[in-house]
């Protein structure tokens, strides 16, 4: 079966730019959940949903950014503009009814 | 916001011998208390939970331990081999359903040859 589907893998822009990073979660799951992770804060999540309903975005940082979940199948989380301090790694994860999450194997961000 | 706090940071072992990672959380309206495994590159994947109707599980050379009054969960690696190399966090939900998993900082294992 195939795991959560992240892309890009690694992405490099500059400062002010536009960045959106996509997720498929693993099919019939659903919970969807984004999460950062950086040396000083460890793993923080950001935002999750409830078949495909944001529940919780107390966890974004700020409003430059945004998560959509327009069907079940399909993330996003934009960052707009971008700033060197949100270089990071981006992992989506997924749940289906349990207690497991399955995470992605992350967006690498460099902003530059 | 720090609800799971894990220690040590780091640790370094020699082969065959025993790894442990403690993590104490503060919310103990849930019980579901999870051990996640990281290796460079990759993303967290579940290693071992448990759920305090039992205060210790033990899966192949991984035992999580559970002390209620304390507020503490322990994860054991017997037999540490240099695969075992990672990063593993704890967590623990802060509501209901397990919906939302919060994690510790994580410990970085070196397991030497």
């Amino acid at each position: 079966d195939a795991g959560v589907i992240q892309s890009p893998r690694h992405e490099v822009t500059e400062m002010g730019q536009e960045v959106t990073l996509r997720c498929k979660p693993i099919s019939g799951h659903n919970s969807l959940f984004w999460y950062r992770q950086t040396m000083m804060r460890g793993l923080e999540l950001l935002i999750y949903f409830n078949n495909n309903v944001p529940i919780d975005d107390s966890g974004m940082p700020e409003d430059r950014f945004s998560a959509k979940m327009p069907n079940a199948s399909f993330s996003t989380l934009k960052i707009q503009p971008s700033e060197p301090r949100d270089s990071a790694v981006y992992f989506c994860a997924s749940r289906e009814s349990g207690n497991t999450i399955y995470f992605g194997e992350g967006s690498w961000l460099t902003v530059v | 916001q720090q609800q799971v706090k894990q220690s040590p940071q780091s640790l370094i072992v020699q082969k065959g011998g025993i790894s442990i990672i403690n993590c104490a959380y503060e919310n103990t309206a849930f019980d579901y208390f999870p051990w996640y495994q990281q290796f460079p590159g990759k993303g967290p994947a579940l290693l071992i939970a448990i759920r305090p109707d039992v205060s210790e599980k033990k899966e192949g050379r991984f035992t999580i331990s559970f002390n209620k009054s304390a507020k503490q969960f322990s994860l054991h690696i017997m037999d540490s081999q240099p695969g075992d190399s990672a990063t593993y966090f704890c967590a623990h939900p802060t509501q209901g359903g397990s919906e939302k998993l919060v994690f510790g900082k994580g410990m970085k294992l070196t397991v030497n040859p």
